[in-house]
């Protein structure tokens, strides 16, 4: 079956970039997505990118996917406090299936 | 808009209890999901809905859970005869259609089984 794998914890100081991996094994997947979780919180979508794109930016977020590797990464530059938290890399196969499949988490702690 | 509502945010039972778990999705969304995070994980598949039928349940773990959405809205999360492994936070999460490449979550249930 499909697996999505990240390392469990990343810290950093504040205003400096982040980079969050994450690898898959399913070359099937369409969409790769990145999400946002906040103690409490429910998951908030960051930003997703097509299996056809290599590169993705939007704001202070930069998404980048090596197909042929199957890693996938998100950049946060910039990195502030209120960027602390968990971030989930999932994927989505083609065909019939719509769920999505996440991987463990990363924890951001972004220290001042 | 109001985004995806879950009632209620906790639920403290017992083992062997019957619970019901309540997602209100974003109105007009017509794709329905169901996800149960353990502690320490990622979200994992349970089941999903496109209108009112269940078009794939796959991830359910077994038949003491089950989950319904009559009116292509409103979907209600059963779980039958708990038992503390169930213990969890439970997420519901919805998109514009199954085809649609956004799934917007709510917050969560979160389910003790003691």
């Amino acid at each position: 079956g499909e697996d999505v794998e990240q390392s469990l914890f990343l810290s950093v100081r504040e205003g400096d970039s982040s980079v969050i991996n994450c690898t898959y094994t399913d070359s099937s997947s369409t969409y790769l997505y990145w999400y946002k979780q906040e103690p409490g919180a429910g998951l908030q979508l960051l930003t997703y990118i097509f299996s056809n794109m290599d590169m993705k930016q939007d704001q202070r977020l930069t998404v980048l996917l090596n197909k042929k590797d199957k890693h996938l990464s998100l950049r946060i530059a910039d990195t502030q406090t209120g960027d602390s938290a968990i971030y989930f890399c999932a994927e989505r196969s083609s065909g019939s299936a719509r769920q999505l499949t996440f991987g463990s988490g990363t924890q951001l702690t972004v220290l001042p | 808009g109001a985004g995806v509502s879950q009632t209620p945010s906790n639920k403290v039972t017992e083992k062997g209890k019957y619970v019901e778990l309540r997602c209100d999705p974003i109105s007009g969304h017509t794709a329905l999901y169901w996800y149960r995070q353990s502690l320490g994980q990622g979200p994992e598949f349970l089941i999903y809905f496109q209108g009112t039928g269940a078009a794939d349940d796959s991830g359910l773990p077994n038949d003491r859970f089950f989950a319904v959405r009559p009116e292509g809205s409103v979907s209600t999360l059963k779980i039958q005869r708990t038992e503390r492994g169930d213990s969890a936070v439970y997420l519901c999460a919805s998109s514009r259609s199954a085809g649609d490449n956004e799934q917007f979550f709510g917050p969560g249930t979160r389910l003790t089984v003691l």
